[in-house]
């Protein structure tokens, strides 16, 4: 069955500091999606990227980063020069026996 | 551009009373679905529908129903409430299984 592991319940940094979000999944498919969603403190759910496993170029988006790596089955989130604004919960997700399986989150908190 | 509404946005219920949930998608997609978030558990599935009069059981579909009567219409039921129910409930819907998922602003209903 496919899963989702995100190790870090909790990170904290300074703003301006970067920071690196892990995701780590388990997948039988040959192909298959991964995702990145935002929940800040309002409580909504942000889309942030969906990845095609047969791309395995790095993303970026802004101050935004995506790592994809097959070998590792690993989809980590960096943030560089992170800010107040970034201070959410963020789950890493991907299609599995049920239409997606999410991690538990990782919840950031920039300190200013 | 309302996307996926939810209502009501707050609720408060007694054990054994019952209640429904409504969410309206405008986006025209196929897929709809129920979570709900409990703290430290990231979203769990709870049912979900890939097209106007069929459902399917997510991974926690237990003590909930549903029905998609309308394509653009999803609606969750708690026959009899119970504590263990008190949850966030978000509605998602998406054009396919694969595709992004749209959420609404979530319910935050708790049971005594």
């Amino acid at each position: 069955a496919q899963k989702v592991t995100q190790a870090q319940t909790e990170i904290s940094v300074v703003e301006k500091e970067d920071v690196t979000l892990d995701c780590v999944y388990e997948t039988r498919d040959t192909t298959y999606y991964l995702f990145w969603y935002k929940q800040p403190p309002s409580g909504e759910l942000v889309f942030l990227i969906r990845r095609n496993s047969f791309d395995e170029q790095n993303e970026i988006s802004g101050r935004y980063s995506w790592n994809f790596q097959k070998s590792t089955s690993s989809f980590n989130f960096t943030i560089t020069a992170s800010q107040v604004v970034d201070s959410a919960v963020y789950f890493c997700a991907l299609p599995g026996n049920t239409p997606l399986v999410f991690g538990k989150g990782t919840r950031l908190s920039v300190i200013a | 551009n309302a996307g996926v509404t939810q209502t009501p946005k707050f609720r408060v219920l007694k054990t054994g009373q019952s209640m429904t949930l409504l969410c309206a998608q405008d986006m025209n997609h196929e897929y709809m679905y129920w979570y709900r978030q409990d703290p430290g558990m990231g979203l769990r599935l709870i049912h979900y529908s890939v097209g106007e009069g069929t459902t399917a059981k997510g991974e926690v579909p237990d003590g909930y129903n549903v029905s998609r009567l309308k394509k653009q219409n999803f609606l969750l039921g708690l026959e009899s409430a119970a504590p263990s129910q008190t949850s966030v409930y978000f509605c998602a819907s998406s054009y396919v299984r694969s595709s992004i998922q749209y959420f609404g602003a979530g319910t935050r209903l708790s049971v005594l």
